[in-house]
Order: structure tokens, then C-alpha cells, then sequence
């Protein structure tokens, strides 16, 4: 049962080079998430989809943009990558967006922006 | 202006001894909350979670504890196993959103 898996792992980019980081889920979950975590500011909602066809803005979503073509992907690109966007990207699933519905997270793509 | 803040970047206990988690918030809407627990190179994964309608939500050794007047909410781990070691946030939602707010976090080492 793999859950929520990310793609890539591990990534160095040089300012202004662009990328897609893909999330997969196989739990048939409705809504995903995109969140970037920084030393003491915990985790930020960058952009999120309520259904396949549907994207939304999170708290952070400038320099981001997201698709959701099919149910079981939730693509973040970075069209032209800044410094500031060094992060820990995580993406996350759950069955329903109401707040009592926890949401499954994948491990992480740890992204360097030099 | 951060609406979660976690105010302890870290916490040692012993092996054994309570591990009190804290957490506050400003956003008077904020109904639901919900902890987290994060190993290294790993996601979140969730823990335990209360609603406003309680002061209080039990799971084996975790409690959470919540004081609405005061915004403030607490993760009680009793006892305390090394296993515990971990990264801890909390995170808080308006009932029916679809928006997770989560606080800085608190890195617990339990001692052996």
C-alpha cells in the first residue's frame, strides 16, 4: 500500500530553471495538497485541488503552479526557481476536505535552489 | 503574523516522565485541531485531533487538551517512550475548510 508518493526525492536546480514535482495518490482520495516546510514556520499551503479539473491557492502560492489532470495526481511546477524557494515540499491527500478528515502526507521532495 | 504558534522549539524528557506539547492560536474561528507527529526524512502522519465542542480527546498514552478561552492547546504523552522522539505540530481548521494552518513545531527527545 504505497499511499501518498513523491517524485523526486532529492533535486538542485539553478536560479531560474524550472521543474514539476509530481504526487501520486492510490487511496481514490478527492482533495491533495501542496505544503513547503521551513525552519520554524511549520508547514504552509502553497496550493491545494478539491476534485480532478479543480486547483486552488493556498497561503504561499506565488511562483508556483499546480494541475490536477487526473484524481490520483497533483503536479507543483516552478517555472523559473528562486533561492527563496529552497524548501522541503510535501504533498498530502485526504478522503474529504472537512477538517476532521486527516490528511496522508508523502516523504518529502527536499528541493535546493542555488 | 503566524495564527499557530508553537513557542517551545524543543523539549528533552526522560523516559518514563510526561511530555507536555503546547500550542496557541489567535484565530477565534479556528474549531477544529488536530497534532501531527513528523521522524526525519519522513511526512507528517497524524496523530490525534479535538474539536471545540471538547476540552478534552484520549488515544492510549496521548490527550490533548484544549482551553478555548484562553486559545490554547496542549498534547499530553504519559509516559514518555524513547520511540516518542519526534517532531510535533499542531494545526488548526474552521470547521468544514479545506485549510490546514499548522504551528512552527516542537522537536521531542525522550531520553532513555
Amino acid at each position: 500500500n504505497a499511499g501518498v508518493t513523491q517524485t523526486p526525492k532529492f533535486r538542485v536546480l539553478k536560479t531560474g530553471q524550472s521543474m514539476t514535482l509530481l504526487c501520486a495518490q492510490d487511496m481514490n482520495h478527492e482533495y491533495m495538497y501542496w505544503y513547503r516546510q521551513d525552519p520554524g514556520m511549520g508547514l504552509r499551503l502553497i496550493h491545494y485541488s478539491v476534485g480532478e479539473g479543480t486547483t486552488a491557492k493556498g497561503e504561499v502560492p506565488d511562483g508556483y503552479n499546480v494541475s490536477r489532470l487526473k484524481k490520483q495526481n497533483f503536479l507543483l511546477g516552478l517555472e523559473s526557481a528562486a533561492p527563496s524557494q529552497t524548501s522541503v515540499y510535501f504533498c498530502a491527500s485526504s478522503y474529504q476536505g472537512q477538517s476532521n478528515q486527516p490528511q496522508h502526507f508523502g516523504d518529502g521532495t527536499r528541493l535546493s535552489i542555488l | 503574523d503566524q495564527q499557530v504558534k508553537q513557542n517551545s522549539p524543543s523539549l528533552s524528557v526522560q523516559e518514563g516522565r510526561i511530555s507536555i506539547l503546547n500550542c496557541d492560536y489567535t484565530n477565534s474561528m479556528f474549531d477544529y485541531f488536530l497534532w501531527y507527529k513528523k521522524y526525519p526524512a519522513e511526512g507528517p502522519t497524524f496523530l490525534i485531533s479535538i474539536s471545540s465542542i471538547k476540552d478534552k480527546n484520549e488515544d492510549g498514552r496521548f490527550t490533548v487538551f484544549l482551553n478555548k478561552s484562553a486559545k490554547h492547546l496542549s498534547l499530553h504523552i504519559v509516559p514518555s517512550q524513547p520511540g516518542d522522539s519526534a517532531v510535533y505540530f499542531c494545526a488548526a481548521s474552521v470547521w468544514g475548510g479545506n485549510m490546514l494552518t499548522f504551528g512552527g513545531g516542537t522537536r521531542l527527545m525522550v531520553k532513555p
